[in-house]
């Protein structure tokens, strides 16, 4: 089992909708979780960040956390083409001290 | 402006050879993490390091090599022990000492061929 798994997409979504990113994780004592954006040809971004179980809301962002399905989620409202690119979701291991990598999802927002 | 720089932005590698890949950061980043990318692929750890003069080896090490002599610089070398260095490469910096981590600033990156 992968330490982060999300799904590669791409995901469709059109300009004005919601998209849902989804990603889940295998190591329980993970404390916090960040959410990165990467366009294409580009370093990565970080765009949120999440520690509590619940949302967090910032502009269209908003994270989810469920600790106990070791579940984290990114939702973006009122997409626009200029969120097309890959979302890397990234769990910090604390024992480790270090953040694993997703694989990433791609967003694909059509005008 | 704060931030990482990483240099050169390409770099062609002949079989056999060393090249080293810098990364300068201004943000008085105790850590700093050096990433792998392939097309397609996540981000694969290869070295980090969380103090001056004291590294650890990521999940992919094998075929090269770090130093940590100054608190803003983290050159990476790779070596021609690394059989397959084709990728885009990474450098990132955060803070310490929080329980709960902090998020990474990266630099730019370095597109590395072999030729």
């Amino acid at each position: 089992q992968k330490e982060v798994e999300q799904n590669s997409g791409p995901l469709s979504v059109p300009e004005g909708a919601i998209a849902s990113l989804n990603c889940t994780y295998s190591d329980r004592v993970s404390q916090s979780f960040f959410w990165y954006r990467q366009y294409s040809g580009k370093s990565p971004e970080l765009i949120m960040s999440i520690y509590s179980n619940g949302d967090k809301e910032d502009g269209r962002f908003t994270a989810q956390l469920n600790k106990a399905s070791q579940y984290v989620s990114l939702l973006i409202r009122d997409s626009q083409p200029s969120d097309s690119a890959t979302y890397l979701c990234a769990p910090f291991q604390a024992g480790g001290f270090k953040t694993i990598f997703g694989a990433g999802t791609r967003l694909f927002v059509k005008a | 402006d704060g931030g990482i720089t990483q240099s050169p932005k390409y770099l062609f590698r002949k079989e056999g050879q060393n090249v080293t890949l810098s990364c300068e950061q201004n943000l008085n980043h105790d850590a700093m993490y050096w990433y792998r990318q392939d097309p397609g692929q996540g981000l694969r750890l290869i070295y980090y390091s969380q103090i001056v003069n004291d590294f650890q080896k990521g999940d992919i090490a094998e075929g090269y090599s770090v130093s940590r002599e100054k608190k803003e610089s983290f050159p990476l070398t790779v070596t021609s022990a690394q059989k397959n260095p084709t990728a885009f490469y990474l450098c990132a910096s955060s803070p310490t000492g929080g329980a709960f981590g902090y998020g990474y600033t990266f630099g730019s990156g370095t597109r590395l061929t072999v030729v």
